[in-house]
């Protein structure tokens, strides 16, 4: 157990719509991170938040927003839901210690039909 | 972050050591290499990070060439729970830890 939950766990849902998922970082951590892995293009970095603020930004579409709260949870708002979207979503927490571990929680795995 | 390059695919017998090679010849000074695995669609698993000398841990070993240009990771006594995709990261660090992963290698620890 990483000490990073995310929910939901699975989600199924249609083209067009919207769809929030949520990440409770590490007790203590200030870093979320998030991911989208699919099959054919593997772990893709789609954005970072340090305490409250992006810190970092990858691949991420202009469909797709995250924030991250004062209680330091995280949610990424995915919307206009297209086939393509289809994916695990990893996010992903981290201290303040240099380290450059990454505690990564067990996925959301988003359908999209 | 260095580029990085490992093979697709490596087999191991269960109870033997597992040696995982990564080339990343244009590895920068401050950078960092850094290990994860992937046992199949969980999420990915820190295992070992380095920047110049060898290191150990409770899950393995990582011996880092001279010139930095190569790393070996070591399960020592591979099990079946080991099967997983490896990854091999360089990247500088600092706060912000956006790892970018590669393809990696799939690890397959047969009975």
């Amino acid at each position: 157990d990483s000490g990073v939950t995310q929910t939901p766990k699975h989600l199924i849902t249609a083209t067009g719509q919207r769809v929030t998922l949520r990440c409770s970082p590490r007790s203590g951590d200030l870093s979320v991170y998030w991911y989208q892995q699919s099959l054919d293009q593997g772990l893709q970095f789609l954005i970072q938040y340090y305490n409250g603020e992006e810190r970092a930004k990858g691949n991420i579409l202009e469909r797709f927003s995250a924030q991250q709260f004062p209680d330091l949870h995280s949610e990424l708002n995915l919307s206009s839901l297209e086939l393509g979207d289809s994916a695990l979503y990893f996010c992903a927490s981290s201290d303040t210690s240099g380290r450059g571990e990454l505690f990564f929680g067990e996925g959301s795995r988003l359908t999209v039909l | 972050d260095a580029k990085t390059t490992q093979p697709t695919s490596m087999d191991c017998a269960e109870g033997r050591a597992a040696n995982l090679p990564c080339n990343h010849s244009t590895i920068s000074g401050n950078e960092y290499v850094y290990w994860y695995r992937q046992i199949h669609s969980q999420g990915p698993q820190y295992i070992i990070h380095g920047l110049k000398n060898n290191e150990t841990n409770e899950m393995a070993s990582l011996i880092i060439t001279e010139d930095r240009k190569s790393s070996t990771l070591i399960l020592p006594h591979a099990t079946l729970r080991d099967t997983a995709v490896y990854y091999c990261i360089a990247t500088s660090g600092g706060s912000n830890y956006k790892l970018t992963f590669g393809k990696g290698t799939l690890l397959t620890v047969n009975p």
